[in-house]
């Protein structure tokens, strides 16, 4: 099946600094997201991809959908206590033939030192 | 309600028994998501709801789970004769729209914490 390889596993920073996270593939997706979770919580959907090349910025947040649709990298800049946690990416494929989910990565833990 | 709800929160059960998990979806919301999340993983798809039928269930892991979604909202995620490395989070999304537009818009629940003695 499909898989996503998300990187860094886990990122160590100080506030104010820049985080940069990335998530690639051997297979290609017509859809690239990233999702942030917290603990106790469910994922919440940050940013979505949808064209190849794409380079969207939410807020401090700033993701792009690589041309060969197989990778994706997500910024955060000037991060703050409360973006830690863990986040996601995900993939998706239009099938038309069902497996209409999303395929996930297995997280950055991103945790912020005073 | 304003979010998806699902309960219970936390469910521990032994080894062979079985469970019922329930998610209440964002009123109004068509399509309906089931996603397991093991422990230090990212949520796996497990099964997708247009209405009340289940339009693709390609992700459940074996015959032992089921879902069904009877009136179009709530549903409840079935796990018969329970395993130890069914220990999982489990979470429900919803989304206004069907198909692939849909995937791309989900608000998940907290997700039903489930502990297989």
């Amino acid at each position: 099946g499909q898989q996503l390889n998300q990187s860094p596993q886990s990122m160590f920073i100080q506030e104010g600094e820049d985080v940069s996270m990335n998530c690639t593939s051997s297979s290609i997706f017509n859809t690239w997201l990233w999702y942030k979770q917290n603990p106790g919580e469910g994922p919440v959907l940050l940013i979505a991809l949808y064209k190849a090349g794409e380079l969207t910025s939410n807020g401090r947040l700033t993701a792009q959908f690589g041309i060969t649709r197989k990778d994706s990298f997500l910024n955060i800049s000037a991060s703050i206590p409360s973006d830690v946690g863990i986040y996601f990416c995900a993939g998706h494929v239009y099938s038309g033939g069902g497996a209409d989910g999303l395929t996930f990565g297995k997280g950055t833990h991103l945790i912020i030192q005073p | 309600g304003a979010g998806v709800s699902q309960t219970p929160s936390n469910k521990v059960t032994e080894k062979g028994k079985y469970v019922e998990l329930r998610c209440d979806p964002i009123s109004g919301h068509t399509a309906l998501y089931w996603y397991r999340q093991s422990l230090g993983q990212g949520p796996e798809f497990l099964i997708y709801f247009q209405g009340t039928g289940a339009a693709d269930d390609s992700g459940l892991p074996n015959d032992r789970f089921f879902a069904v979604r009877p009136e179009g909202s709530v549903s409840t995620l079935k796990i018969q004769r329970t395993e130890r490395g069914d220990s999982a989070v489990y979470l429900c999304a919803s989304s206004p729209h069907p198909g692939p537009a849909g995937a791309n818009v989900l608000t998940f629940g907290a997700g039903s914490r489930l502990t297989v003695l």
